[in-house]
């Protein structure tokens, strides 16, 4: 069975510019989320997905990130325009839900702002 | 307050010796299950071991067990037998299932020396 797949591996920019980060869940899995890891600390949930219904984006900084999972599989993740702050890994991961509702992560993006 | 809490930063522990990580939660939902997860330095997220709040028995898989006191709110990790191959950061979380939220602790940096 095929694990989450993120797109780029790697990304360099410039503050001010805009990125996009590509995530595509496990097969079946219909909850999808996206977190982000600053350096030395634990993840942090931005946003996640209940097929291509928003579940929670409590802490989604609106005014520059952005995210879409159109038709309930594949999802985007933008950031527009990036600070020196938003440099961190970022983290899709999804689930199928039932009892344990455990969440498989794909490798991560790590974005630098210059 | 802290939704997790990993009271230890770093860790150190011989190869072959059993260790274990701390890890306290709170939450007032009363259904709710417990992760914990590995990061190696190369950056994914495996799961390792789930627990679920209505589980009378703690979970196990190989060399990982968890050690769940609910009147105390703790979900320690334990690995017996230590590898080098398990130097790593690990992260417990929680996900509350009615509020159907997710949080991760900080973390804890494990360093297994030969």
């Amino acid at each position: 069975e095929a694990g989450v797949a993120q797109s780029p591996r790697y990304k360099i920019i410039e503050k001010r510019q805009s990125v996009a980060f590509w995530c595509n869940p496990i097969s079946g899995h219909a909850t999808l989320y996206w977190y982000q890891q600053i350096l030395g600390q634990g993840p942090k949930l931005l946003i996640q997905f209940q097929n291509n219904g928003v579940v929670d984006d409590s802490q989604l900084p609106k005014d520059r990130f952005s995210a879409e999972r159109l038709k309930g599989v594949d999802s985007t993740l933008k950031i527009q325009p990036a600070k020196l702050e938003d440099s961190a890994v970022y983290l899709c991961a999804s689930s199928y839900g039932g009892t344990t509702d455990t969440q498989y992560f794909g490798p991560g993006t790590r974005l630098t702002v210059l | 307050a802290q939704k997790i809490t990993q009271t230890q930063p770093g860790m150190f522990v011989q190869e072959k010796e059993a260790v274990t990580l701390d890890c306290t939660y709170d939450t007032s939902d009363q259904s709710y299950g417990l992760f914990w997860y590995k990061q190696p330095s190369s950056g994914e997220m495996i799961f390792l071991i789930y627990q679920g709040s209505y589980d009378e028995q703690n979970a196990t898989e190989g060399r990982y067990s968890l050690n769940f006191q609910k009147a105390r709110k703790s979900a320690n990790l334990v690995i017996s037998a230590s590898q080098l191959g398990d130097s790593a950061m690990y992260f417990c979380a929680m996900r509350e299932k009615n509020f159907n939220k997710f949080y991760f602790g900080s973390g804890t940096k494990l360093n297994v020396k030969p």
